[in-house]
């Protein structure tokens, strides 16, 4: 079954802590991105990656970093220096950087108490 | 400024009605035009693409329009169902990443 995968479907977090959100894909795509949507917003851009071991920051990347050790994950981890990290957050892959069809993944819905 | 603008911001609507959505746009370059369905809680999913030289396009009851000229797009939803109440986005593509709008969020009710 191909497809683009999130883990955990809901997340819950105290303030203070570092959350990691988990993104996998077996599409054999180059590029992936994390996505930010907040209600009543369209989604932002966090970081994104055209290759292993390479990634460049979005449009709201502060409080967040990634890592890209495989080609098939792209973990997103939430870091105390967020202000507001409630929010509901999209994985996608594509197969490079340029115009073509991202695929998403169904998301992962991150509250901090 | 890239920008996707949508209208309506929602919109409600009864089964079986017809509906047409608005999406204009500043992005330039121009690459391809998408739209997104995303049911609530679920990661967005292409309904379809359109290019430059391409003026409608169709996927069943969805058919997109796209004026080039004016950067106007349309999504019009053809004997609505309750299965596409959803919300609907429009994304730009060009020389820079893409440019989302924010949406429409449409409510079909019975």
């Amino acid at each position: 079954d191909g497809g683009i995968t999130q883990s955990p479907k809901y997340l819950f977090r105290k303030e203070g802590q570092n959350v990691t959100l988990s993104c996998e894909q077996n599409l054999n795509h180059d590029a992936m991105y994390w996505y930010r949507q907040d209600p009543g917003q369209g989604l932002r851009l966090i970081y994104y990656s055209q290759i292993v071991n390479d990634f460049q920051k979005g449009d709201i990347a502060e409080g967040y970093s990634v890592s890209r050790e495989k080609k098939e994950s792209f973990p997103l981890t939430v870091t105390s220096a967020q202000k507001n990290p409630t929010a509901f957050y999209l994985c996608a892959s594509s197969i490079d950087r340029g115009g073509n069809e991202q695929f998403f993944g169904p998301g992962t819905r991150l509250t901090v108490l | 400024k890239n920008q996707v603008e949508q209208s309506p911001q929602s919109l409600i609507i009864l089964e079986g009605k017809n509906c047409t959505l608005q999406c204009n746009y500043t992005v330039s370059p121009f690459s391809n035009l998408r739209w997104y369905k995303q049911d609530t809680g679920r990661g967005p999913v292409s309904l379809t693409i359109m290019t430059f030289s391409e003026n409608t396009k169709s996927n069943g009851r969805y058919t997109a329009t796209l004026d080039a000229d004016t950067k106007q797009s349309s999504l019009h939803i053809t004997a609505s169902q309750l299965s596409d109440s959803a919300s609907y986005i429009c994304v730009v593509s060009g020389n820079t990443p893409l440019v989302f709008g924010k949406g429409t969020r449409l409510s079909v009710i019975a």
